[in-house]
């Protein structure tokens, strides 16, 4: 049972580069999530799906894109990338039925 | 969502109790409080969660007061492994919204040799 699974774990991208963050869980989980954390503070939402088909904003949606085509996999695009974007970027998932969310081990991105 | 209050920081000594206090003096009779936790550079690890009954797992004990207003969690016997950033989260348990996990600052928790 690998949980959630980020790839790639380190990145690092050119100004106006576009790349996609790829998310995949393999427990059958309904709900996904891409939170990113800058150093020091806590971590943000980006954007969520309820399930395949559905995804919707969170706090911080603008200059990222999401699709949920599949319950397995969430990628996250970025279309344009800034420096501004440079950050530690999370996935997570959970069930309907459970409390906790299980998070991957995170991508670290670098833009320059 | 209710807003947490947590100190920045603590230190623990190994082998001892850690109690991490948590306020969330405009808690909502529908929302529980959640306690993750995030050692360093990982992603976040659930720990436990609770309405207004205390609550203990393999983990952890969360205690709530009486009113809600404030928490603690207790980690009874703190080991190094335990260092982390500690998160108290308020949150609706059902429906679209209890998906969208707030985190502040949380506590620096140090176990200390």
């Amino acid at each position: 049972n690998a949980g959630v699974t980020q790839t790639p774990k380190f990145q690092v991208l050119k100004t106006g580069q576009s790349m996609t963050l790829q998310c995949a869980q393999d427990m059958n989980h309904e709900y996904m999530s891409w939170y990113r954390q800058d150093p020091g503070m806590g971590l943000r939402l980006i954007h969520y799906s309820v399930g395949a088909g559905i995804t919707d904003q969170g706090e911080v949606p603008n200059g990222y894109n999401v699709s949920r085509s599949t319950t397995e996999d969430f990628p996250l695009r970025l279309l344009s990338a800034a420096p501004s974007q440079t950050s530690v970027y999370f996935c997570a998932s959970i069930s309907a039925t459970d409390y906790g969310y299980t998070f991957g081990s995170g991508t670290r991105l670098t833009v320059v | 969502d209710a807003k947490t209050t947590q100190p920045p920081s603590m230190d623990c000594a190994e082998g001892r109790a850690a109690n991490l206090p948590c306020n969330h003096s405009t808690i909502s009779g529908n929302e529980y409080v959640y306690w993750y936790r995030q050692i360093h550079s990982q992603g976040p690890q659930y720990i436990i969660h609770g309405l207004k009954n205390n609550e203990t797992n393999e983990m952890a004990s969360l205690i709530i007061t009486e009113d809600r207003k404030s928490s603690t969690l207790i980690l009874p016997h703190a080991t190094l492994r335990d260092t982390a950033v500690y998160y108290c989260i308020v949150r609706v348990a059902t429906g679209r919204s209890a998906r969208q996990l707030t985190f502040g600052s949380g506590t620096q928790l140090t176990v200390l040799p």
